[in-house]
């Protein structure tokens, strides 16, 4: 199976600065029709995920501009240029490339 | 835009049989593939299975931890998906959500399935 690893497992962050969280892949992400189908999520507690960002860096309708995701291969990053309130939680990317799926072990995002 | 409304979980023994839902509204379900995301009490999420449309073969796939136990169903007449668990296992306990297309763009709010005796 591949394996999705994150860094850091938990992240404090000041309102109004940056943060970047790190997925590394055990294998290229690149499919045969040469889409990277790496997809990142937010999960506030109590809550469902909401996924954030699709194919390393596309962003889904409603998600704020302050999100972006970046990477190719094997090293994707997701980066917070201002941190709110709102966005603290848990984030996680998962890969659609490969049977079966897999997540990241997650990254906790607070104040 | 629609939505997925999963049900059916419960408390059930270790050893036992539970089969749980996903209803879906407000988009053709046929057209989609459907996954089963499972988190277990304070832990992350954990990929369960996915049941693909039958434009990409209708094929399903299963996680290795639940591999020839569970079996994923769907009904596309009805919109609904079923996880159907067998030989349940303490560790099986955890909130089960669905999701839609391979990037899961959509999720269900979950179900709690408890394995205890």
């Amino acid at each position: 199976d591949v394996v999705l690893t994150q860094s850091p497992l938990s992240l404090p962050v000041t309102l109004g600065q940056p943060a970047s969280i790190s997925c590394k892949s055990s294998l290229s992400l690149v499919d045969d029709d040469g889409n990277t189908y790496l997809t990142w999520f937010h999960q506030r507690p109590g809550q469902s995920p909401r996924r954030l960002i699709y194919k390393v860096s596309i962003r889904d309708s409603g998600v704020p501009d302050r999100f972006s995701g970046s990477g190719s291969g094997t090293d994707f990053t997701l980066k917070v240029s201002r941190m709110e309130a709102e966005d603290v939680g848990v984030y996680y990317c998962m890969q659609a490339t490969y049977w079966p799926r897999t997540f990241g072990q997650g990254t906790k995002l607070e104040i | 835009e629609g939505q997925l409304v999963e049900s059916g979980g419960s408390v059930v023994q270790p050893g036992r049989s539970l089969t749980i839902s996903c209803k879906a509204s407000g988009f053709k379900f046929g057209d989609f593939a459907i996954n089963w995301v499972r988190q277990a009490p304070g832990k992350g999420l954990e990929w369960v299975g996915c049941f693909r449309s039958k434009a990409y073969g209708g094929t399903v796939h299963y996680g290795a931890s639940v591999r020839g136990r569970f079996t994923i169903s769907r009904d596309d007449s009805k919109g609904i998906a079923y996880l159907q668990m067998n030989s349940l296992k303490t560790e099986d306990t955890a909130v089960y959500f669905c999701g839609r297309k391979n990037q899961i763009d959509m999720w269900g709010q979950g179900t709690l399935v408890i394995v205890s005796s």
